[in-house]
């Protein structure tokens, strides 16, 4: 069936330093990716997506292209700063019902200054 | 705009009773939501599919009279975990579709 593996965290950064959070799938067919964002005490936010392959979807300064060929969607930021820490879920959508989200175990970001 | 709630935010109780999550739209109209649940460092499991005026659809392996599901209105859906257990403790998070999902900031259940 469809899952997503993405790295454990938590990933501990200093400020201004570049981040990568990978993420790769399984999937039949081609799926829509998304990178969603928790920061305490909300609820996920959608940060980007790609809905075919070698798209990039970019957000806030995140970016993350959709690799068919190694069947990843790896998150990653040049820059990152204190408010980016959260935590970080990338998700499919089934194509048979593009209405259902399967996420991945998400990666807790901590950024110091 | 596009904020999705959860009452209550954190519930404690006894094993044995029954705890009703609600998942309120504030400021659009959702025909569908969704119920998740997520175990400590695992993904999100959806649970079920709530479409306004009709019955839920559940996942595979879910009980749907254990965790009964009510969509009466456009803004509001219900989530009612009956004859709580110990192991129905976990954090359930809801959404409601506009297009894409919005997520609600989830509820925290313990039984005791």
């Amino acid at each position: 069936g469809n899952s997503v593996t993405q790295m454990e965290g938590p990933v501990t950064l200093s400020e201004e330093a570049f981040l990568t959070i990978n993420c790769t799938y399984t999937a039949t067919g081609y799926p829509s990716l998304f990178w969603y964002v928790q920061y305490p005490g909300e609820g996920l936010q959608l940060l980007l997506k790609a809905t075919k392959a070698d798209d990039k979807g970019s957000n806030k300064g995140f970016e993350a292209t959709y690799r068919k060929e190694t069947t990843s969607f790896h998150l990653e930021k040049g820059s990152v700063q204190v408010s980016d820490s959260a935590v970080y879920f990338c998700a499919l959508s089934d194509r048979l019902n593009t209405d259902k989200l399967i996420f991945g175990t998400g990666t807790r970001l901590q950024v110091f200054p | 705009g596009a904020v999705v709630s959860q009452h209550p935010s954190r519930v404690i109780c006894k094993s044995g009773t029954s705890v009703k999550i609600e998942c309120r739209s504030l400021d659009f109209q959702a025909t569908t939501m969704f119920w998740y649940r997520q175990f400590p460092k695992q993904s999100l499991m959806l649970m079920a599919t709530s479409n306004e005026g009709s019955k839920a659809t559940y996942e595979q392996g879910v009980e749907k009279d254990k965790f009964l599901i009510n969509h009466a209105s456009l803004t509001l859906s219900t989530l009612t975990v009956t004859s709580a257990h110990p192991e129905d403790s976990s954090f359930y998070i809801c959404s409601a579709q506009l297009g894409t999902q919005y997520f609600g900031p989830g509820t925290r259940l313990t039984v005791l």
